[in-house]
């Protein structure tokens, strides 16, 4: 199947920096990501859907601000975590649709884990 | 919003074994998706059902579809060690391919 990288794998950082975290699909062109969010053994949120060359959408009660979301090119859409701080702790998964696919299968990398000291 | 609920939460069981996990939505649905994830790790997909489509088979995977009741269930048959995981339904409402997660089952096969 197709891959998603995710980079970085892990981030450790101080409270009130920014973290920015990358989606790439590798062999081939997404127009559209999904970036989620996963507490410990707890299930997948939807905090919003980028499209590439426009504004991402978010889910209800996900801050844009907060979450900014660029999609520059059809493989890659970064996600960055502004001001961070603890709550903000989680682990961050990114999707990928490829297109040329006749089902909605997504590709999913495998995650960012973030801690916010 | 999450809409799947998924039963059970965990599931213990012996290799060898089947194991059966229950996935119930409540809005209508272009398809339906399983996700495994192993800890810590991202998501590996399983299998995709249509709404048209009542039974799939992948190997030891068995998944159904009622859409009359809403719900989903995932066979795995003679289990093994390796098939520890969560694993997620996810349902495809036909919103610009936005999946809705279940809030998983966390199978624990035990050799």
């Amino acid at each position: 199947g197709a891959v998603v990288s995710q980079h970085p794998s892990r981030v450790i950082c101080k409270s009130g920096t920014s973290v920015k975290i990358e989606c790439r699909s590798l062999d081939f062109q997404a127009t559209t990501m999904f970036w989620y969010r996963q507490f410990p053994k707890k299930s997948l949120m939807l905090m919003a859907t980028s499209n590439e060359g426009s504004k991402a959408t978010y889910e209800q009660g996900v801050e844009k601000d907060k979450f900014l979301i660029n999609h520059a090119s059809l493989t890659l859409s970064t996600l960055t975590v502004t001001s961070a701080h603890p709550e903000d702790s989680s682990f961050y998964i990114c999707s990928a649709r490829d297109p040329g696919l006749s089902n909605n299968e997504q590709f999913f990398g495998p995650g960012t884990r973030l801690t916010v000291l | 919003s999450q809409q799947g609920e998924e039963d059970p939460q965990a599931l213990s069981i012996q290799e060898g074994e089947n194991a059966t996990m229950n996935c119930s939505y409540k809005t209508s649905i272009n398809n339906l998706q399983w996700y495994r994830q192993n800890s810590g790790r991202g998501l590996v997909h399983l299998i995709l059902i249509r709404s048209n489509e009542r039974e799939k088979h992948s190997g030891r995977l068995r998944v159904t579809l009622d859409t009359s009741k809403k719900s989903s269930s995932l066979l795995i048959t003679a289990s093994r060690a390796a098939d520890t995981a969560s694993y997620f339904c996810a349902t495809d409402s036909n919103q610009g391919g936005k999946l809705i997660f279940g809030q998983g089952t966390e199978l624990s096969v035990k050799p």
